[in-house]
């Protein structure tokens, strides 16, 4: 079955700790991508990968870091994390980008900083 | 970046057709048009997408306007499993960014 899968689906931390959220698909997708939805605002992306070691910024890429060493993972890492990170993050996936490909999303991380 | 624009919300009755319209005046000849949904508590999933010409699938059909300027999803008869938010989306060609709407909110009544 074609997955996107994150971990963890819930989590409450400090502010300050380094925390890294998981993303693994299972489609041998080249592009893979990160958003956080926030009420009122939608969907935004943070950062997307065309590939292996290829990264980029989307919209929101402040307070984040990602790595894409191995085609399926494409870990979200917060290096010092602050309330306002708090959010509802999804992970995303697909053949290529751009190209009328269907986006695969996964189940949802809910991240609270406290 | 080309920007879409959807009404926040619509409201339905079950089995009558919706029509659920998206703006997207800067699109650019290479941005294929995407829609999703995304139920409560759940990630988004695929509806539908296409670029120049109208599209038909088992969920939905997408009426795509001669300039391209804006679309309209089409469900042919809502049901209660269909209330979500819809998102109206540009996949660019050229800088590989993906382009949400605020999405509309589909009520559906029974």
């Amino acid at each position: 079955e074609a997955q996107v899968t994150q971990n963890p689906r819930y989590l409450i931390t400090v502010t300050g700790k380094k925390l890294t959220v998981t993303c693994s698909q299972n489609m041998n997708h080249e592009y893979m991508s990160w958003y956080r939805q926030d009420p009122g605002l939608g969907l935004r992306q943070i950062y997307y990968s065309m590939n292996v070691e290829v990264t980029d910024k989307g919209d929101v890429p402040e307070g984040y870091k990602v790595s894409r060493k191995e085609k399926r993972n494409f870990p979200l890492i917060l290096e010092s994390p602050s309330p306002n990170q708090t959010s509802l993050y999804f992970c995303a996936s697909s053949l290529m980008a751009g190209a009328g490909n269907t986006i695969y999303f996964g189940e949802g991380s809910w991240l609270t900083v406290v | 970046d080309a920007k879409t624009t959807q009404p926040n919300s619509m409201e339905s009755n079950e089995e009558e057709p919706v029509h659920l319209p998206c703006n997207h005046s800067t699109i650019s000849g290479t941005d294929y048009i995407h829609w999703y949904r995304q139920l409560p508590s759940q990630g988004p999933e695929y509806v539908i997408h296409g670029l120049t010409s109208n599209v038909n699938n088992r969920m939905a059909s997408l009426a795509i306007a001669e300039d391209r300027k804006s679309s309209t999803l089409i469900l042919h008869r809502a049901t209660l499993r269909d209330a979500a938010v819809y998102y109206c989306i540009l996949s660019q060609g050229g800088s590989e960014k993906l382009v949400f709407g605020k999405g509309t909110k589909l009520t559906v009544n029974p």
